[in-house]
């Protein structure tokens, strides 16, 4: 099956500083990507949606100054948390779409973002 | 808007006994639906899907689930549960209006006593 990878794996980063997280599919291309956001012992809540060569379409809530996303390429998507600070300390998710457009996801491992 | 319910937040369950996990939907069509389970500090793996068809769907480890329309419901199910299948899970649908993310319910940890 399709595998999606995340980079780093976790991250511990100090309040004020920027962290950036990389998504990549693998051996699909995939022009949609999906940003989660899963706090301890929640659910995942959908961020944002990357879209390659376009804006990311951001949900309600989400502070697009703060959670920058970047398509750069067909197998390539980054979340960069700005100005990071406790409250973002989370679990982070991304995953693709499969392309038959049953809506199938195949999701990334997953990053750990600690801010001290 | 389309939501999904998990209302059991925490289940314990003997090994050996089996296991249902309850999933209810509100969607305006036909939805696309599924079960994932996540390990401590691990990402998602998908046990099964339901996109048409047959109601009654086999996954992986053993686990199945049946679509009832008439309930709103998608639960998973296994006869026999084994101390590895202490996890969290997860029921998800799609599509959301104008985009494919799927839409999580707020997941149920299972313990398994030995």
């Amino acid at each position: 099956g399709a595998v999606v990878s995340q980079h780093p794996s976790w991250v511990i980063c100090k309040s004020g500083t920027s962290v950036k997280i990389e998504c990549r599919s693998l051996d699909f291309q995939a022009t949609t990507m999906f940003w989660y956001r899963q706090f301890p012992k929640q659910s995942l809540m959908l961020m944002a949606t990357s879209n390659e060569g376009s804006k990311a379409t951001y949900e309600q809530g989400v502070e697009k100054d703060k959670f920058l996303i970047n398509h750069a390429s067909l197998t390539l998507s980054t979340l960069t948390v700005t100005s990071a600070h406790p409250e973002d300390s989370s679990f982070y998710i991304c995953s693709a779409p499969e392309a038959s457009g049953k809506y199938e996801q195949y999701f990334g491992p997953g990053t750990r973002l600690t801010v001290t | 808007a389309q939501s999904v319910t998990q209302p059991d937040i925490h289940i314990t369950v003997s090994e050996g006994a089996s296991l249902e996990l309850r999933c209810n939907y509100s969607y305006g069509a036909t939805p696309y639906l599924f079960w994932y389970v996540q390990s401590p500090g691990q990402g998602l793996q998908l046990l099964l899907k339901y996109f048409s068809g047959d109601t009654l769907v086999q996954g992986i480890k053993g686990f199945e689930a049946e679509f009832k329309r008439s309930q709103s419901s998608f639960n998973l199910r296994k006869p026999s549960v084994h101390w590895s299948d202490a996890a969290e899970y997860f029921c998800a649908v799609g599509p959301d209006t104008g985009r494919r993310a799927l839409t999580f319910g707020s997941g149920t940890r299972l313990q398994v006593q030995p």
